[in-house]
């Protein structure tokens, strides 16, 4: 069963605003990932976490903030985003880091910042 | 990681076989070619991936070129829901993340 789940599904949120993504596995993965994903463009990643600790941050600006509390959980927490944030946020996870380890995704967060 | 060049879209009458072409001609030894597709709204859905030989599991099958520098995925008998934009992407084996990076991908319409 390879599932990666991710909650809310869609997401409104005002510029002043702070909300939370959260990404959840229960697979036994020791890597999970953000990617970013515009309209009509391909995904792009943000963040890599191998056990627990974040191993990559693709430059990132700091409105975006990486949680992992354990290794079945991801979280992304916003704050003061901009409109062109809007995007679908896809959370995903692999048995470790390594080309050889399939990265499964999940169905994605879709947010809109007004 | 190698870069892909893949068509920008293609058609497929369903029941037929699809054959999506990939190519990576700088890709090296310690390079997997990897095959993923997006349907719409949803997230990347995983297919199958390959180092030297041909694979085949019960989505697909990958032939791989001798020379490695391209490579064709195979869905055998196309429906209509498996229109979606497929992605063939190269990752570095060994690396310290193993970082997966997409491309534009090909636009895959199966037409009844």
């Amino acid at each position: 069963d390879t599932e990666v789940t991710q909650t809310p599904k869609h997401l409104v949120m005002g510029m002043t605003n702070k909300k939370s993504l959260k990404c959840e596995q229960h697979m036994g993965h020791r890597a999970m990932y953000w990617y970013k994903q515009k309209a009509k463009k391909p995904p792009e990643l943000m963040f890599v976490y191998s056990y627990e600790k974040l191993s990559i941050n693709e430059s990132v600006p700091s409105r975006f903030s990486p949680e992992c509390p354990n290794s079945s959980l991801l979280n992304l927490h916003l704050h003061a985003l901009q409109p062109e944030d809007s995007a679908l946020y896809l959370c995903a996870s692999s048995q470790e880091k390594g080309a050889g380890n399939t990265i499964y995704f999940g169905e994605g967060s879709w947010l809109t910042v007004v | 990681d190698a870069k892909t060049t893949q068509p920008p879209s293609m058609d497929c009458a369903e029941g037929r076989a699809a054959n999506l072409p990939c190519n990576h001609s700088t890709i090296s030894g310690n390079e997997y070619v990897y095959w993923y597709r997006q349907i719409h709204s949803q997230g990347p859905q995983y297919i199958i991936h390959g180092l030297k030989n041909n694979e085949t599991n019960e989505m697909a099958s990958l032939i791989i070129t001798e020379d490695r520098k391209s490579s064709t995925l195979i869905l055998p008998h196309a429906t209509l829901r498996d229109t979606a934009v497929y992605y063939c992407i190269v990752r570095v084996r060994g690396t310290s993340y193993g970082k997966l990076t997409f491309g534009q991908g090909t636009i895959l319409t199966v037409h009844p």
